[in-house]
This record gives structure tokens, sequence and C-alpha cells, in this order.
């Protein structure tokens, strides 16, 4: 079975500076998909960014990048000029191309600092 | 363009009895995947319906049942409610298309059981 393991409960991060969240799996796959998504307080949670495990190239979305690391199964969330709006608990999820099941990990929350 | 609705938004139980929640996908999907997701954790995964067929299941009890209907919306049903129930429920739609495995969140029902 997949796991996620996100290890940072919580984070902060100073207004216009940069954080990254952490995010480990674990499969024996090789073709997936890898995702952070936002869930603000009392609000949906919506997707950040995503990435296909058969890219090399590591995904980009404006201020949010990952860094994908196949052989060591990491993918990390890096968040730069970070904005008040982004304070928010931030979930890694991992789903395999042959299933519909998305496994997430426990989530960080992360506190923008003014 | 409608997003995924779900209701009701929340709802207060009492141990033994019996709830149904309901979800409508974004507009355009087939897949209708439900989520459980405790307060502090991640969402874990119930099931996952498409073409009015449950085609995944994670680790819950068969109390936990679901069906689709022609329109693509769903239910959730929760029978013999136990304290251990109480927790957001997240209905999430997507495509049954290998190149797009992002899922579109609804707001969620927020359960309590007694």
């Amino acid at each position: 079975a997949q796991t996620v393991t996100q290890s940072q409960p919580e984070m902060s991060v100073q207004e216009a500076e940069t954080v990254t969240l952490s995010c480990t799996y674990d499969t024996s796959e090789s073709d997936y998909y890898l995702f952070w998504y936002k869930q603000p307080p009392s609000r949906q949670m919506i997707l950040v960014i995503r990435q296909e495990a058969y890219k090399q190239q590591n995904a980009t979305e404006n201020r949010f990048s990952v860094n994908f690391q196949k052989a060591a199964k990491s993918f990390s969330l890096k968040i730069s000029d970070s904005q008040l709006g982004d304070a928010a608990m931030y979930f890694c999820a991992y789903r395999s191309a042959y299933a519909g099941k998305s496994t997430f990990g426990d989530g960080t929350t992360l506190t923008v600092k003014p | 363009d409608a997003g995924v609705t779900q209701s009701p938004t929340h709802l207060i139980k009492t141990r033994g009895q019996q709830v149904t929640l309901r979800c409508s996908p974004k507009s355009g999907h087939d897949t209708v995947s439900w989520y459980q997701q405790a307060l502090g954790q991640g969402p874990q995964f119930i099931f996952q319906y498409y073409e009015e067929e449950e085609r995944q299941r994670g680790n819950f009890p068969d109390r936990f049942s679901g069906h689709q209907f022609p329109n693509y919306s769903s239910e959730l049903n929760v029978n013999a409610l136990l304290l251990g129930d109480s927790a957001l429920y997240l209905c999430a739609s997507s495509l049954m298309d290998r190149e797009l495995g992002e899922l579109f969140f609804g707001e969620g029902s927020r359960l309590t059981v007694l």
C-alpha cells in the first residue's frame, strides 16, 4: 500500500520570504501522479500543483514549484514570495496511474507572518 | 461553471442513527470520490463511483455505502453511526482519464455524532 508522509506538522514563514514543505512517499509503482493541495480554514481544498512521475522536469505554477526526486521518493513544495493568503493547511497526495484512490499525508499547517 | 456542491454542510446525529450525504460533481465530471477527514488529519479514501458503480473502496466497513445516479451526482450513506464517525466528509469529482488525476473538492459535510 502506498503511504505519504509529511514530517512537518507546522511551518511558519515571513511574508515575502520563501518556505519549503516536505513530503515523502512510498510506492512500488513506476507510473503515478503527485499533488499538493491547499485547504484554507473552513474553505474547500484546491489543487496547488501536480507532477507526473514520468516527467523529469519539476512542475512550476507561478510562485509555487516542486522538487521531485523520484529515486528518493521525495516531493517538496516551495512557495516563493509568501503572501498572507498562502496561510492554510497543505496536503501532499499520491495517486496511482491505474487506480482512482488518492492517498494523502496528514498535512502541514503554514502560518504566514506579516 | 458550477463547482462541487455538497449538502448538508453541517449535521448532528446520535449514535446508532443513519445519515445520507449528497454531492453534485463539477460540471463535466463523471467520477465521484468520497473522503473522510478527521480533525487535524488528511483525508482518508472511502470509495469512488464511476458509471454508477463502486470502482474502488478504501478500508471502511460496510456501514459506509454509496450510490451514483445517472446525472453523476452521488450519495454517501452511513448506518449505525459511531462516535468515531464524527468528521468532515469530502466529496471530490474528477474525470476518469489517465492523464487527468486532480480532484475538485466540495466544501464538505461536517458530521457530529453524539
